[in-house]
């Protein structure tokens, strides 16, 4: 069965580095997108990605973080300066249309 | 303002017991509901969308219902197999949005 796929599984940075995480979405899928979940917490919304431009963004997603589509099948978000409230588990998932999501795995980025 | 609310927060079953988990959303004019199953350190495994009121899905124990303010999530006789953190998320309906907001789970413990 097809999953999406996240590299790396843990990422552990310094505050003001840049971190790139990385994602394989399922092959057929059109939309794509990055939520996060702070130990504890609710998972939270991103950005949502289609048609190789972002179509929504939440008020978390400022200009340290940006996504990127480089080929037909990896799909990142950079966070250009990490802080310390970045720490997170950070999961992608994609979509065929406009309904169900399916996500991966996570990666876990620990800013120090 | 919170926007999806799950009940209880905590769950503990004994094998066998069934119950019931709640959502419920204030949103009008839904476009779908999502429910996930989350086990600790990974990401969400999609279990049921749900469209309109009235509509119910299964799968082997769990059933997932749901009216106009709420949805359920029954598990008939677990096992300590469906330990984990049962999510609930709404997507709403302004325009394009596909953005999933989600509660803050309930988790469930099957005693054996």
């Amino acid at each position: 069965e097809p999953e999406v796929t996240q590299t790396p599984s843990h990422q552990v940075t310094q505050m003001g580095q840049e971190v790139i995480l990385r994602c394989v979405p399922i092959s057929n899928h059109l939309y794509f997108y990055w939520y996060r979940q702070i130990l504890g917490q609710k998972v939270e919304f991103l950005v949502s990605f289609y048609n190789n431009e972002i179509s929504e963004k939440s008020e978390i997603f400022d200009d340290q973080f940006s996504v990127e589509r480089p080929d037909g099948s990896n799909f990142t978000l950079k966070i250009r300066s990490t802080k310390l409230e970045d720490s997170a588990m950070y999961f992608c998932a994609s979509s065929a249309g406009a309904d169900t999501q399916y996500f991966g795995p996570g990666t876990r980025l620990t800013v120090l | 303002e919170d926007q999806v609310t799950q009940s209880p927060e905590a769950l503990r079953l004994q094998e066998g017991e069934s119950s019931s988990l709640n959502c419920s959303y204030t949103v009008s004019g839904l476009r779908g509901l999502f429910w996930y199953r989350q086990d600790p350190g990974k990401g969400p495994e999609f279990l049921f969308t749900l469209y309109s009121a009235g509509e119910e899905k299964e799968k082997e124990r769990l059933k997932a219902t749901l009216t106009k303010k709420e949805s359920f999530l029954h598990i008939t006789a677990p096992k300590p197999e469906d330990s984990a953190t049962y999510l609930c998320a709404v997507q709403l309906p302004s325009g394009s949005a596909r953005q999933l907001t989600f509660g803050s789970g309930t988790q469930l413990t099957v005693l054996p």
